[in-house]
């Protein structure tokens, strides 16, 4: 079964500091990974993705991530936070499949509040 | 381009009472998902669409929740009877398959009295 986990239910962190926003995964074959943003009252927001290729992946908004297979991580990171970043982040995985006995079910982590001071 | 459309954005409703919530996806997509979002949690998923077919619908409580796309394009999700944990947030989300990104309708927030 996959699995997400984003270790940190909060993440603080001042205006123009760099932030980190962690996540662990677990499939059983090759994973597709997810970042999104929740604003308050809105629906999530795509953010960035990771299927092959380079493991930076440069995304919306300034931020990026990066897959270490090693580490099953796909943390979130941008170089300077805004105010306007504070949000809830949610990482996501799916297994990509094909024959490998993975899910097309995409599972979210719980989510991480990102709270970025002035 | 017009994003995910749900409707009504809000419903408070009382217990044993029914309720149905719609989407609209992004013309063009043909995978569908309703989602639950409990407080302070990740979206759960309920069900999955390719075009019209019903697929991963093992979260789907079937003796009190249907959900329907008949021609592939909108969606209908609904609760008979509802009850009190039922009150949650319900996404619906589109993606032009089952491997890209999702894109989320702003939710239907249900609150059951």
């Amino acid at each position: 079964a996959q699995s997400v986990a984003q270790p940190e239910d909060q993440v603080n962190v001042a205006e123009g500091n760099p932030l980190t926003v962690k996540c662990t995964y677990s499939v059983s074959g090759n994973p597709y990974l997810f970042w999104y943003v929740q604003y308050p009252n809105r629906g999530l927001q795509f953010l960035l993705k990771y299927i092959t290729g380079d493991n930076l992946v440069k995304g919306s908004y300034g931020f990026e991530a990066e897959f270490n297979k090693s580490q099953t991580s796909f943390h979130l990171k941008k170089p300077s936070a805004l105010v306007s970043d504070s949000a809830l982040y949610f990482c996501a995985v799916r297994d990509i499949g094909w024959g490998s006995g993975g899910s097309y079910i995409p599972t979210f982590g719980r989510g991480t509040s990102l709270i970025v001071h002035p | 381009e017009a994003g995910v459309v749900q409707s009504p954005r809000y419903k408070i409703i009382e217990k044993k009472q029914p309720v149905a919530f719609w989407c609209n996806p992004i013309s063009g997509h043909n995978t569908l998902y309703w989602y639950l979002q409990n407080l302070g949690q990740g979206p759960e998923l309920l069900i999955r669409y390719e075009n019209e077919e019903a697929v991963d619908d093992s979260q789907l409580p079937k003796d009190r929740f249907s959900a329907e796309r008949l021609k592939g394009v909108d969606s209908t999700l609904k609760i008979q009877p509802a009850e009190l944990g039922d009150s949650a947030v319900y996404l619906c989300a589109s993606s032009p398959g089952s491997g890209h990104e999702q894109f989320f309708g702003p939710g239907t927030r249900l609150t059951v009295l």
